[in-house]
């Protein structure tokens, strides 16, 4: 059973305009969110955190936003640039569980030049 | 400072042999985990460490063992490969409440 949730596969966007990325979760005790980008034939790198405590944190270009009420989390990407373009992963893990998190499935984000 | 380094990088194997992925960290990191991916199927625990000598099992642990003599290492073994097991196999190491560090994967193919 996912409890993590990136119903969409794929995603177009213009190169200057907003990416926006999408995830669900089932999973009422986690309490901490990231989102990791993977290239091909690379391992995911961390791009941005979120703790349960805040719904918004920023980073340069990248802002996520958490909704608890809703267990939904987004990743903005403002302005996107084509060497955005990659697979994104968001993550979420609960209190002791060894740190373990869960991934969604992937968004092959696509920014044309 | 390589950060995670996982070997081999590929490998085709037979059905019904065995193997052992070897992952390193270099980062003194207390845990670590080693995760498949899979078309459609994200990221998906196999088994994962909190400290040297400690295990334990993740979402998908069927089929594979592990061992953490020392903190740096995490070994992944295959005792019996099936075709099932072909996919993309990624370590990674943390410290306590933070991300992951991943390693480039190992790609491995069962025929």
């Amino acid at each position: 059973d996912q409890q993590v949730k990136q119903n969409s596969p794929s995603l177009s966007v213009q190169e200057g305009r907003i990416s926006i990325l999408n995830c669900d979760y089932t999973n009422s005790m986690f309490d901490y969110f990231l989102w990791y980008k993977k290239y091909p034939a690379e391992g995911p790198t961390f791009l941005i955190s979120i703790s349960s405590i805040k719904d918004k944190n920023e980073d340069g270009r990248f802002t996520v936003f958490l909704n608890k009420s809703a267990k939904h989390l987004s990743l903005h990407i403002v302005p996107s640039q084509p060497g955005d373009s990659a697979v994104y992963f968001c993550a979420a893990s609960a209190p002791n569980t060894g740190n373990q998190f869960y991934f969604g499935t992937g968004t092959s984000l696509t920014v044309i030049p | 400072n390589a950060g995670v380094t996982q070997t081999p990088k590929f490998r085709v194997l037979k059905t019904g042999q065995s193997m052992t992925l070897l992952c390193a960290q270099d980062m003194n990191h207390e845990y670590m985990y080693w995760y498949r991916q899979d078309p459609g199927m994200g990221l998906r625990l196999i088994h994962y460490s909190v400290g040297e000598g400690t295990t334990a099992k993740g979402e998908v642990p069927d089929g594979y063992n592990v061992s953490r003599l020392k903190k740096q290492n995490f070994l992944l073994g295959l005792e019996s490969a099936a075709p099932s097991q072909t996919s993309v196999y990624f370590c990674a190491s943390s410290f306590k409440g933070y991300g992951y560090t991943f390693g480039s994967g190992t790609r491995l193919t069962v025929v």
